[in-house]
């Protein structure tokens, strides 16, 4: 049984371009969790979605991101016009359930953005 | 509202000796609490939680962690350090009120001397 699946794995972006990052979650869980990691700190929640619908994105930046997980293919993390704060590396986890139901997530590998 | 503290950036320690990464939480609820650990390079491996059941809590990898209501605290341990136990430590909190979002400490760096 594949984990969850990140990719790509590291990604270089100049200010302005967009990045996208995609997200398979595990089999049979239909919840997503997008965090994002700056460098020497903690992770921190930016979006939660179930298929085809967002559950709580209190913790995107307001402009310029952007996330989805349609009913076919992997959930997408959408960063517009990049700037440098943006570099980071961004977590995908999912979960069968509700986390406040399993009480555990999934953590993908990562995907690293460099913007330039 | 919930937050964590992990109270050491960094922890070395000799390879065979015992290992403790101190946690403090602070939650609203009965709250939830987990240590993952990532390796450099590599996703977040969950090594033990605690959902109000038994308050000594066994992980993966032969670390351990007790709750302490009274403490706040949820520290975790080890009895005999290994060279492959050098990672990333991170001690998460979320409470049980259908809050999905998970608040990660800001990490313990493990260091093991050879």
């Amino acid at each position: 049984n594949a984990g969850v699946m990140q990719n790509p794995r590291h990604l270089v972006r100049r200010r302005g371009q967009e990045a996208r990052l995609r997200c398979s979650p595990m089999k049979g869980h239909s919840h997503v969790y997008w965090y994002r990691q700056l460098p020497e700190e903690g992770l921190k929640f930016m979006v939660y979605l179930q298929k085809e619908n967002i559950i709580d994105e209190s913790g995107m930046p307001k402009e310029r991101f952007s996330a989805e997980f349609p009913k076919e293919g992997p959930s997408i993390l959408r960063i517009q016009q990049v700037v440098r704060g943006d570099s980071a590396a961004y977590f995908c986890a999912s979960s069968p359930l509700s986390r406040s139901d399993t009480g555990e997530l999934f953590f993908g590998e990562g995907s690293r953005l460099t913007v330039l | 509202a919930q937050s964590v503290t992990q109270l050491d950036s960094h922890v070395s320690v000799s390879e065979g000796t015992p290992v403790l990464l101190r946690c403090n939480y602070s939650s609203s609820y009965s709250p939830s609490l987990f240590w993952y650990v990532q390796h450099p390079n590599k996703g977040l491996q969950l090594l033990l939680k605690y959902t109000s059941a038994a308050t000594l809590v066994k992980g993966i990898n032969g670390f351990e962690a007790e709750f302490k209501k009274s403490e706040t605290s949820f520290h975790l341990t080890k009895p005999s350090a290994h060279m492959s136990d050098a990672a990333e430590y991170f001690c998460v909190v979320t409470d049980n009120f259908g809050n999905e979002k998970l608040t990660f400490g800001t990490g313990t760096r493990l260091t093991i001397i050879p």
